[in-house]
Parts: structure tokens; C-alpha cells; sequence
């Protein structure tokens, strides 16, 4: 069975702080591993990791994976009160047929 | 504007009043799903399309069916809900015939069988 395991669950830190989220994985024929941020609304799409050690970036977000690993980090720098979300990780796998496994997300509160 | 879109938002059933809940989005994606989100468990998937005509389960399926007749239209049947049942259920769908970049998903359905 597949499976997507997230750390922290849960995650305070001051405006300004850098946190680095983690992902770690295990899946049969990976695929492509992605990065949501979900308010109180559905997720939105931040990054789509397919190659290691390759980093993707976005204003102060960052993410890299290391497929040897298994795993995965999200960095963001300079955190905003408007950072404060759950973000969540997946895992597209499959030969033929293609499924999407989701870790349970981290739950990211900034306070000012 | 690109969206899918997910009727109806809120709805509150009994047990074993048959509802289905509908999914549509206007992109010609290829890959639709359907998703629900419990607390402490996080988004499962229940199925998936490929395409027109093509579906299969994802993980947790037992209790719902789905359909795609139309490449814009993917509904999610419950026949006989049960309390079990009552999450928030979100649709999705990509361009790709899979999931790699799955990025558009529509607003939820907040559904509460009692």
C-alpha cells in the first residue's frame, strides 16, 4: 500500500522565521511528487517534483526531492501571517494506472 | 475562466436517501477524481477517471459509485449513504491522463449523513 508520511503535523513559528516542511514516501512507481496549500477552502497547487535534486522555487517557497531518499522538503523563508495554512503532500504513482496519495498534511500557523 | 465546479456545496441527508454529487470543469481535462477529507486522515481518494468511460477505485471506494459519459462530467453516487460517510468531498481534474500535475480542484461539497 502506499503510503505519504508528513512532519511536523502541526507547526508555530514567529513572521519572519524559515520553516522546512518534510515529505517522505513510499509508493510503487513513482510518478511525480506535489505540494498543496490548503486554507479553509480547497488546495491549490504549489509545486510538481519529478527529478532529484532539482529545486523548484516560487517567491519565497522553495521545493526539492531526493528519490534515493524518499523524501521530500518545502521550504519557505520570511514567513507572513498569510503563509498560515495546512500544506499538503502527494504522491502520483502507478504503471498503468495512476493514483494520488496524500500525507496528512502540516498544519503551518504563523503568528505576528 | 478555468474551474471545476461541484453541486452542491452543502448538503444534509438521512441514511439511505440516494444523492449524487456533481463535478464538471470547462478545460477538456483527460483525468478527474474524487476526493474525501476527514480530520486527522487527510484527503483519500475514492475514484478516479482516466478518461470517457475509463474509471477505477482509488482507495477508498466502498460505498460510492461514479460515471463519466461526458469528458466534462464526473458524478459521485452515493446510493445508500451512511453516517460514515459524512466529510468534506472534493473534486479534481488535470490535462494529463493522470494525476502528476493535478492542480485544479473544485470548492468542496460539505456533506453530513445523520
Amino acid at each position: 500500500e502506499d503510503k505519504v508520511v508528513q512532519s511536523p503535523l502541526s507547526l508555530v513559528v514567529h513572521e519572519g522565521d524559515t520553516v522546512t516542511l518534510n515529505c517522505s514516501y513510499e509508493v510503487t512507481n513513482f510518478r511525480s511528487l506535489l505540494w498543496y496549500k490548503q486554507e479553509k477552502k480547497a488546495p491549490t497547487f504549489l509545486f510538481m517534483l519529478t527529478s532529484s535534486g532539482i529545486e523548484k522555487k516560487s517567491g519565497r517557497l522553495s521545493s526539492i526531492l531526493d528519490k534515493k531518499e524518499l523524501f521530500s522538503i518545502l521550504n519557505i523563508t520570511a514567513t507572513q501571517t498569510g503563509d498560515s495554512a495546512i500544506y499538503l503532500c502527494a504522491v502520483a504513482s502507478g504503471a498503468g494506472s495512476y493514483q494520488l496519495t496524500f500525507g496528512k498534511g502540516t498544519k503551518l500557523s504563523v503568528i505576528p | 475562466e478555468a474551474q471545476v465546479t461541484q453541486n452542491p456545496r452543502y448538503l444534509i441527508t438521512v441514511t439511505g436517501k440516494k444523492l449524487t454529487v456533481t463535478c464538471s470543469q470547462n478545460m477538456n481535462h483527460e483525468y478527474m477524481s474524487w476526493y474525501r477529507q476527514d480530520p486527522g486522515l487527510g484527503l483519500r481518494q475514492i475514484y478516479y477517471s482516466m478518461n470517457v468511460e475509463v474509471t477505477d477505485k482509488g482507495d477508498v471506494p466502498e460505498g460510492y459509485k461514479v460515471s463519466r459519459k461526458e469528458k466534462r462530467n464526473f458524478p459521485l453516487i452515493l446510493e445508500s449513504p451512511s453516517p460514515n460517510q459524512t466529510s468534506l468531498y472534493f473534486c479534481a481534474s488535470s490535462h494529463r491522463p493522470g494525476p502528476d500535475r493535478l492542480r485544479y480542484f473544485g470548492p468542496g461539497t460539505r456533506l453530513t449523513v445523520t
